[in-house]
């Protein structure tokens, strides 16, 4: 299957700073990428739909000045956590579709990233 | 809204042994059910997909069939092993364009 990575794979942050997430799609272009937290023990919630080269689409509750989403290119889209607290230490998990135009229409996952705020 | 469950929600087996695991959605109209693995603090695999047209697909000892009237998939595992061990997520997708929704996930547990 398509390959989908993300860096750093875990992040320990002070109160109030902010963390930026990497998720590149390897070996394919992906114009829709998602964005997932992951609460332990409990299923993924999706945060934000990215489209490249437009604005995301945040999910009801989901703070989209706090959760910043930039899809500049094809197979890149970063989450940037803003004055991050400890209540956003979560597991984050991006995801990456085969594009819509396809029969395929497959998800795939990155590894995760582990973030801790102080 | 669609609502998709699992059951069980954990599940404990010796090794050898052919397992089910159950998913339902609440609405049948679904472009197509992905299944997919988890290992702890790991992202998902992706094990399997079904096309709202087809009945099931395998990969190797893995079996999932969709009945979408029923709105109900099954994942068998055959002879499963310790490295079996992990939390299997079902997820359904209305549209080809729309999001995935998932089920809270069967933890299975494979002992040797």
């Amino acid at each position: 299957g398509a390959v989908v990575s993300q860096h750093p794979s875990w992040v320990i942050c002070k109160s109030g700073t902010s963390v930026k997430i990497e998720c590149r799609s390897l070996d394919f272009q992906a114009t829709t990428m998602f964005w997932y937290r992951q609460f332990p023990k409990q299923s993924l919630m999706l945060m934000a739909t990215s489209n490249e080269g437009s604005k995301a689409t945040y999910e009801q509750g989901v703070e989209k000045d706090k959760f910043l989403i930039n899809h500049a290119s094809l197979t890149l889209s970063t989450l940037t956590v803003t004055s991050a607290h400890p209540e956003d230490s979560s597991f984050y998990i991006c995801s990456a579709r085969i594009p819509t135009g396809s029969s395929y229409n497959e998800q795939f996952f990155g590894p995760g990233t582990r973030l801790t705020v102080l | 809204k669609q609502e998709v469950t699992q059951i069980p929600a954990a599940l404990s087996v010796p090794e050898g042994e052919n397992l089910v695991l159950n998913c339902s959605f609440t609405d049948s109209a679904i472009y197509n059910l992905q299944w997919f693995r988890q290992d702890p603090g790991k992202g998902l695999t992706s094990l399997l997909l079904i096309q709202s047209s087809q009945r099931e697909q395998t990969s190797g000892r893995l079996n999932a069939s969709l009945d979408k009237s029923s709105g109900r998939s099954t994942l068998y595992i055959a002879a499963s092993q310790p490295g079996d061990s992990a939390t299997y997520l079902c997820a359904v997708r209305g549209t080809s364009g729309s999001r995935l929704t998932f089920g809270e996930g069967t933890q299975l547990t494979v002992n040797p």
